[in-house]
């Protein structure tokens, strides 16, 4: 069975600064999708980026960038010049292309200070 | 932008009383999912619906569970009998067709049952 491990449960930067959320996953599949939610204190989930195992390419999503380990399967997400709304709790999630259901990680609170 | 809707944002319930959560997705997408997420706990995910009946569910989505897309615009949880361990968020999510794999989720619905 897949998992989805966050290792940080939580973070606090100061606002502008760079922050990395990491994220492992275990599976044998070869063909699956990773992605990252923010969760901000409204309990919304919202799509922060996505990436195909196929592709080598890291994603970015303008100040949201991955970084995409396959071999090591790992996923961490990059979060540049940080602002007060990065505030929230990031989850991690998994995908395979069989049934489609995501499989999520436990997250990170990530407080961003001014 | 098209969203996912959820109604109600919040619903109080005694325990083994009926409740039923509305979802309205994206209208031109085809695959629909409810997911929970009990208060500082993982989101699970519990169904998967498409072409009118169940792909998927998972060992919590038991018999006092069900699902419904009564009207093509609408797609409904019931929960037959709540116990005060289904106190959660629930959030449905829905999924365009073709090759598109990215879920989008609405708000949620959170359940509280004393």
């Amino acid at each position: 069975a897949q998992t989805v491990t966050q290792s940080q449960p939580e973070m606090s930067v100061q606002e502008a600064e760079t922050v990395t959320l990491s994220c492992t996953y275990d599976t044998s599949e070869n063909n699956y999708y990773l992605f990252w939610y923010k969760q901000p204190p409204s309990r919304q989930m919202i799509l922060v980026i996505r990436q195909e195992a196929y592709k080598q390419q890291n994603a970015t999503e303008n100040r949201f960038s991955v970084n995409f380990q396959k071999a090591a399967k790992s996923f961490s997400l990059k979060i540049s010049d940080s602002q007060l709304g990065d505030t929230a709790m990031y989850f991690c999630a998994f995908m395979d292309n069989s049934n489609y259901q995501l499989i999520w990680g436990a997250g990170t609170k990530l407080i961003i200070k001014p | 932008e098209p969203e996912v809707t959820q109604t109600p944002s919040h619903q109080v319930t005694q325990m083994g009383q009926e409740v039923i959560l509305r979802c309205v997705p994206i209208s031109n997408h085809l695959y629909f999912y409810w997911y929970r997420q009990i208060l500082g706990q993982k989101v699970e995910f519990l169904v998967s619906f498409y072409n009118n009946e169940i792909s998927e569910k998972s060992e919590i989505f038991d018999d006092q569970f069900s699902v419904e897309r009564p009207d093509g615009s609408n797609f409904t949880l019931k929960i037959r009998s709540t116990k005060l361990e289904d106190s959660a968020m629930y959030f449905c999510a829905s999924r365009g067709p073709g090759g598109r794999y990215e879920q989008y989720f609405g708000p949620g619905t959170r359940l509280t049952v004393t």
